[in-house]
C-alpha cells in the first residue's frame, strides 16, 4: 500500500526547535519530489516547503524561510523538516505530500501530525 | 491574505452544477497548472484535478476544471452530499519560486 505517516509533532516552546519524518512506503521514493504543507486548526492550507528527488532543488514559502531546514534521506525513504525559531503562528497540522516539484503534487499525502508552539 | 482567491463560501443542491473560481497573477495561474484539492472534514487533502483538467484515478468525471488568462475555475457537475467539503486550487508561482494556495471554498450542499 502507497503510504506516507509523519511523526515527531508535539507542543512545543516559543523559540525552540522541532524536526518532522515522514515516512515514505510502497513506492520508488526517489521517483518523487516531496513537500511539506500546513494546515493551522480551522484555516486553509499553506507550502511550506518542497525538495526534488535528489535534493538538487529545495525551497521555502516566506514565512519559514531562514528558520525551517527540508531535507530526505532516500536510503531510508524519509523526508524531514527541521524547525528551528518556532513561533507561536507555526502551530499547525503538518502534512507530508509526494508529487512534482513545480508541476504538481499531492496524489498521496500523510494523515498529519500537529505541532503546537505555546 | 492568499495569493490566489477564492470565494469563501458555495452551494448547491443535489444535481445541480457548482462553479468554484480561483483568481491569481501572471506569475502563477496564467503560466503553470492549477492543481485542485477537495478535503473533506477530518481528513487530509485530496488531489481531484491536475495539469489541464487531468484527474487521478478514482476521481470521477463530475469534477472538472478551466482557465483563462489568470484565472481559473473548478465545475462540479450533479452535485452529491458526499461532495461536502473544503475545495482549494493551488498553483507553481514564478515569482515566489514555490507553491501558493487559494484561501479555500466551503461547499455546502444543501
Amino acid at each position: 500500500e502507497v503510504q506516507l505517516v509523519e511523526s515527531g509533532g508535539g507542543l512545543v516552546q516559543p523559540g525552540r526547535s522541532l524536526r518532522l519524518s515522514c515516512a515514505a512506503s510502497g513506492f520508488t521514493f526517489d521517483d518523487y519530489a516531496m513537500h511539506w504543507v500546513r494546515q493551522a486548526p480551522g484555516k486553509g492550507l499553506e507550502w511550506v516547503s518542497g525538495i526534488s528527488w535528489n535534493s538538487g532543488t529545495s525551497g521555502y514559502a516566506d514565512s519559514v524561510k531562514g528558520r525551517f531546514t527540508i531535507s530526505r534521506d532516500n536510503a531510508k525513504n524519509s523526508l524531514y523538516l527541521q524547525m528551528n525559531s518556532l513561533r507561536p503562528e507555526d502551530t499547525a497540522f503538518y502534512f507530508c505530500a509526494r508529487g512534482q516539484y513545480s508541476t504538481t503534487f499531492g496524489d498521496i499525502w500523510g494523515l498529519g501530525t500537529l505541532v503546537t508552539v505555546s | 491574505q492568499s495569493v490566489l482567491t477564492q470565494p469563501p463560501s458555495a452551494s448547491g443542491t443535489p444535481g445541480q452544477t457548482v462553479t468554484i473560481s480561483c483568481s491569481g497573477s501572471r506569475s502563477n495561474i496564467r503560466r503553470n497548472p492549477v492543481n485542485w484539492y477537495q478535503q473533506l472534514p477530518g481528513s487530509a487533502p485530496k488531489l481531484l484535478i491536475y495539469t489541464n483538467n487531468q484527474r487521478p484515478s478514482g476521481v470521477p468525471d463530475r469534477f472538472s476544471d478551466s482557465k483563462s488568462d489568470s484565472s481559473a475555475s473548478l465545475a462540479i457537475s450533479g452535485l452529491q452530499s458526499e461532495d461536502e467539503g473544503d475545495y482549494y486550487c493551488a498553483v507553481w508561482d514564478d515569482s515566489r519560486n514555490g507553491w501558493v494556495f487559494g484561501g479555500g471554498t466551503k461547499l455546502t450542499v444543501l
